[in-house]
């Protein structure tokens, strides 16, 4: 199973917004409402939920993330960025095998 | 509060064998399916397994299939995962997660599996 594709880095000024793609196949995202997104802020730190589902968020995380998807393509974009949003970001999704895939992740900078 | 605490870590030999273990708290462990993530150092988290809440269903990556095995006492609210014939690019974080509807939602702390001579 190909890890999904994200691009390396995203980067945004405070109060700016960003798009974070996720890119997978017909045996996944395609397939599947089971598109997820995960915040690390340190590397060792265990990644967090932020979205799920494609699009909703966990109780506690701020209405500034949202989650889409369109065709084989998930999105993750961040509102008013401030400057505890800086991370790494991971997709993930369910997949026909039954197992998850993850996305290589994409480095957010706020500058 | 979910808590999921990972033991069993540490320094394995290439060809060697280790036993993860999971404790969880703060939820009702029987009816949700678990899972094993792991991460390498500086590269992006990898599914390695999952296992059904009642523990009758496994799953596993291409990668470890036939050498690691998953399991569930759900008497004792514990995770396991036994790892053999460990390669040196196995070293990685292992996680510990809890399974949401088709995405992990709580994850532990995890825990630090270094193979090497």
């Amino acid at each position: 199973q190909s890890a999904l594709t994200q691009p390396a880095s995203v980067s945004g000024s405070p109060g700016q917004s960003i798009t974070i793609s996720c890119t997978g196949t017909s045996s996944d995202i395609e397939d599947y409402n089971s598109v997820s997104w995960y915040q690390q802020q340190y590397p060792d730190k265990a990644p967090k939920l932020v979205i799920h589902n494609v699009n909703i968020r966990p109780s506690g995380i701020s209405d500034r993330f949202s989650g889409s998807k369109s065709g084989n393509t998930a999105s993750l974009t961040i509102s008013g960025l401030r400057a505890e949003d800086e991370a790494d970001y991971y997709c993930s999704s369910h997949t026909r095998r039954d197992t998850r895939v993850f996305g290589g992740g994409t480095k957010l900078t706020v500058l | 509060e979910v808590q999921l605490l990972e033991s069993g870590g540490g320094l394995v030999q290439p060809g060697g064998s280790q036993r993860l273990s999971c404790e969880a708290s703060g939820f009702t462990f029987r009816s949700y399916a678990m899972g094993w993530v792991r991460q390498a150092p500086g590269e992006g988290p990898e599914w390695v397994s999952s296992i059904s809440d009642s523990g009758d269903k496994t799953f596993y990556a291409d990668s470890v299939k036939g050498r690691f095995t998953i399991s569930r006492d759900n008497s004792k609210n514990t995770l396991s995962l036994l790892m053999n014939n460990l390669r040196a690019e196995e070293t990685a974080v292992y996680y510990c997660a809890k399974y949401g509807e088709r995405y992990l939602d709580y994850w532990g702390q995890g825990i630090l599996v270094t193979v090497s001579s």
